[in-house]
C-alpha cells in the first residue's frame, strides 16, 4: 500500500499570509494526487486534482504542484474562511489513501 | 443538482451489522465510480472502499471480508453492508462520486451518517 505522510501537522496563520503544506507518498505516484478541505461538521471539498489542476468554483489562491513522490499545496493569502484541516490522497493506485491532515487555525 | 444522502448510522453493539444507504441525485451512480471515506472521531479522513461503473470492487485492509459495497442503479443508491463492526468502526460513513477529471478524484460528497459500536 502507498502510505501518505504531510507536514506540518499543524500550523497557526493570520489572515493574509501565504501558507504551504506539503505531502509526500511513499512511492511514485506521477501526478495522482489531490487536495481536500475539510471544517468540523461538514462535507470535506476538493480543492485541487492532478496535483496542480483547480476544481472548477474553487478560489485562484488556492494552488497545487509536485510529480512524483513530493507535493505541495499553497494558499497564496489565507482567508478567515480557509481555517480548517487540509488532506492530500494518493488516487495511483486502485487503495485511495489520505495523508494524516494539516489543521490550519488562527494565530 | 448533484446530492448525496447518507443514511442508516446509529448505535450497533461490536460484532453486529449494518448498512448504510447513500441515495443520489443529479447523476447516475452506475455512470460514475463511488466511494466511502469515513472520520473515527478526533482523527483523520480514512478511504473505505470504492464500487467503479464496471462493478469492480475495492477495499481497505482494516476493513477487507467484513464490509461489502454495492449498488443499486434502479434506485440509484450506493450501499455499505458491515459485518462483525468494532469499536475502531465507529465514525462519521461519508459517499462520494467520481470528479468530472476522472483520476481518482471525488467532487462531491454526501453530509455524512454517523456510525457508533459501543456495548
Amino acid at each position: 500500500d502507498i502510505q501518505m505522510t504531510q507536514s506540518p501537522s499543524s500550523l497557526s496563520a493570520s489572515v493574509g499570509d501565504r501558507v504551504t503544506i506539503t505531502c509526500r507518498a511513499s512511492q511514485s505516484i506521477n501526478t495522482y494526487l489531490n487536495w481536500y478541505q475539510h471544517k468540523p461538521g461538514k462535507a470535506p471539498k476538493l480543492l485541487i486534482y492532478l496535483a496542480s489542476s483547480l476544481q472548477s468554483g474553487v478560489s485562484s489562491r488556492f494552488s497545487g504542484s509536485g510529480s512524483g513522490t513530493d507535493f505541495t499545496l499553497t494558499i497564496s493569502s489565507l482567508q478567515p474562511e480557509d481555517f480548517a484541516t487540509y488532506y492530500c490522497q494518493q488516487s495511483y493506485n486502485t487503495l485511495f489513501t489520505f495523508g494524516p491532515g494539516t489543521k490550519v487555525d488562527i494565530k | 443538482e448533484v446530492q448525496l444522502v447518507e443514511t442508516g448510522g446509529g448505535l450497533i453493539q461490536p460484532g453486529g451489522s449494518l448498512r448504510l444507504s447513500c441515495a443520489a441525485s443529479g447523476f447516475s451512480v452506475s455512470t460514475k465510480y463511488m466511494n466511502w471515506v469515513r472520520q473515527a472521531p478526533g482523527k483523520g479522513l480514512e478511504w473505505v472502499s470504492i464500487i467503479y461503473s464496471s462493478g469492480t470492487t475495492y477495499y481497505a485492509d482494516s476493513v477487507r471480508g467484513r464490509f461489502t459495497i454495492s449498488r443499486d442503479d434502479s434506485k440509484n443508491t450506493l450501499y455499505l453492508q458491515m459485518n462483525s463492526l468494532r469499536a475502531e468502526d465507529t465514525a462519521v460513513y461519508y459517499c462520494s462520486r467520481e470528479g468530472d477529471g476522472g483520476s481518482g478524484e471525488t467532487d462531491f460528497w454526501g453530509q455524512g451518517t454517523l456510525v457508533t459500536v459501543s456495548t
